[in-house]
């Protein structure tokens, strides 16, 4: 029923390179999300949108950035990749901000 | 500073009995909680919520139950059945973010 794609599902990078994930919703929310999931950590939020051009820092959002120049793309970019930002990357989108969150499949990216 | 635990890492319940997954909160600005259900390689999908001004919500096997004195949430499924097995995040709401716990991982055992 997607409505949201991520793209890559997986990646392994180098250290040091810059990386960039995509969220692609054709639902037309307001609301975009970038979280990532660690084994101890649950899910946390890297940055999130509020509309285009729109965007905020979450509680884990060193060493990413966020660009949103259209309604339907939220991209996510590791300005140099880290062994620590080895992780499964969520983009979510809500309509109301609040809740109703749907979320994408996941990015597995691998920093080596 | 974890501001909504899941103290349990993990639960297995016997099939046909009652599932209790537990929450906990630091915030008391959060205004509305959420229970969320991942299977493996695969993104959250929402189960059920509840707002800050109830203190119970059910849908069908699925009851949430909030309790603002104690800063508590609780999952209740009853019957437990099989494919109710995977991860449960709780989640708290304030303004325009959703903060997530750590989750509990559930098995059922047939």
């Amino acid at each position: 029923d997607a409505g949201i794609t991520q793209s890559p599902r997986h990646k392994v990078t180098e250290t040091g390179t810059p990386v960039t994930l995509r969220c692609h919703q054709t639902e037309n929310h307001r609301y975009m999300y970038w979280y990532r999931q660690d084994p101890g950590h649950g899910l946390r939020l890297i940055h999130y949108s509020y509309g285009v051009k729109d965007t905020d820092k979450g509680e884990v959002s060193d060493g990413y950035s966020v660009s949103r120049s259209k309604t339907e793309d939220f991209l996510l970019t590791l300005e140099s990749a880290t062994s620590s930002q080895t992780s499964v990357y969520f983009c979510a989108i809500s309509e109301e901000g609040f809740y109703g969150y749907t979320f994408g499949s996941g990015t597995r990216l691998t920093v080596v | 500073d974890q501001q909504v635990k899941q103290n349990s890492p993990s639960l297995s319940v016997q099939e046909g009995r009652i599932s209790i997954l537990n929450c906990d909160y630091t915030n008391s600005m959060f205004d509305y909680f959420l229970w969320y259900k991942k299977y493996p390689a695969e993104g959250p999908t929402f189960l059920i919520s509840i707002s800050s001004i109830k203190d119970k919500n059910e849908d069908g096997r699925f009851t949430v139950f909030l309790n603002k004195s104690a800063k508590h949430l609780s999952l209740h499924i009853v019957p437990s059945q099989p494919g109710d097995s995977a991860v449960y995040f709780c989640a708290a709401s304030a303004r325009e973010k959703l903060t997530f716990g750590t989750g509990t991982r559930l098995t059922i055992i047939p």
